[in-house]
């Protein structure tokens, strides 16, 4: 299956410095990757679409300056937390759209690892 | 937008028998429904789907229904196992390629 890979897999900083993900998509080649945000025992909460090439599609309440994505090419995104707080501690995951062949043009999702990132 | 529901937020089964969970969806416009599988601190995995013109679909002891009707899609998972136990979370997508909007997960104890 499709591998989708995200570095660091944790990181600590202090509060204000930035932080950057990255996630990779291994074997293939993801036009759309997303970002979630994931807090302990609850479900995973869409922060934007990324697409290659363009700019990202936040969601509601998610801020873009806060929260920078690039996707400048079609196997890395990046997302990049600025001024980090500790707040801004979670586990963020990414995921890559992927085309499912003899499915009629529907696509699925497959996930990198995560990041856990715990602002001091 | 869409709003996915899913029910029970726990559950325990004793190892051998089945587990059942489920999901509702709000918007009649979806019409891609994945599983995935969550273990502790590691990625979800996508474990089952289902397209809304299928009713349901299998794949050894996992199945998946969809009521279009109703709204509603469930896992099936029999003989469970304690490699089982794990947070399943449920997804509905609007239209091809789009986000997917998950439900709150269901935690699985499997209990040998």
């Amino acid at each position: 299956g499709a591998v989708v890979s995200q570095h660091p897999s944790w990181v600590i900083c202090k509060s204000g410095t930035s932080v950057k993900i990255e996630c990779r998509s291994l074997d293939f080649q993801a036009t759309t990757m997303f970002w979630y945000r994931q807090f302990p025992k609850q479900s995973l909460m869409l922060m934007a679409t990324s697409n290659e090439g363009s700019k990202a599609t936040y969601e509601q309440g998610v801020e873009k300056d806060k929260f920078l994505i690039n996707h400048a090419s079609l196997t890395l995104s990046t997302l990049t937390v600025t001024s980090a707080h500790p707040e801004d501690s979670s586990f963020y995951i990414c995921s890559a759209r992927v085309p499912l062949l003899g499915r009629g043009g529907v696509d699925t999702q497959y996930f990198g690892p995560g990041t856990r990132l715990t602002v001091l | 937008g869409e709003n996915v529901e899913q029910h029970p937020s726990t559950l325990s089964v004793q190892e051998g028998d089945s587990a059942v969970i489920k999901c509702t969806y709000s918007d009649s416009a979806s019409n891609y429904f994945p599983w995935y599988k969550q273990e502790l601190g590691k990625r979800p995995q996508l474990i089952i789907d289902i397209r809304s013109n299928v009713g349901e679909k299998k794949d050894q002891r996992i199945a998946v229904t969809l009521n279009k009707t109703a709204k509603h899609f469930s896992l099936h998972i029999t003989e469970t196992q304690p490699e089982d136990s794990a947070v399943y979370f449920c997804a509905a997508s609007l239209n091809t390629g789009n986000q997917f909007y998950f439900g709150t997960g269901t935690s699985l104890t499997v209990i040998p």
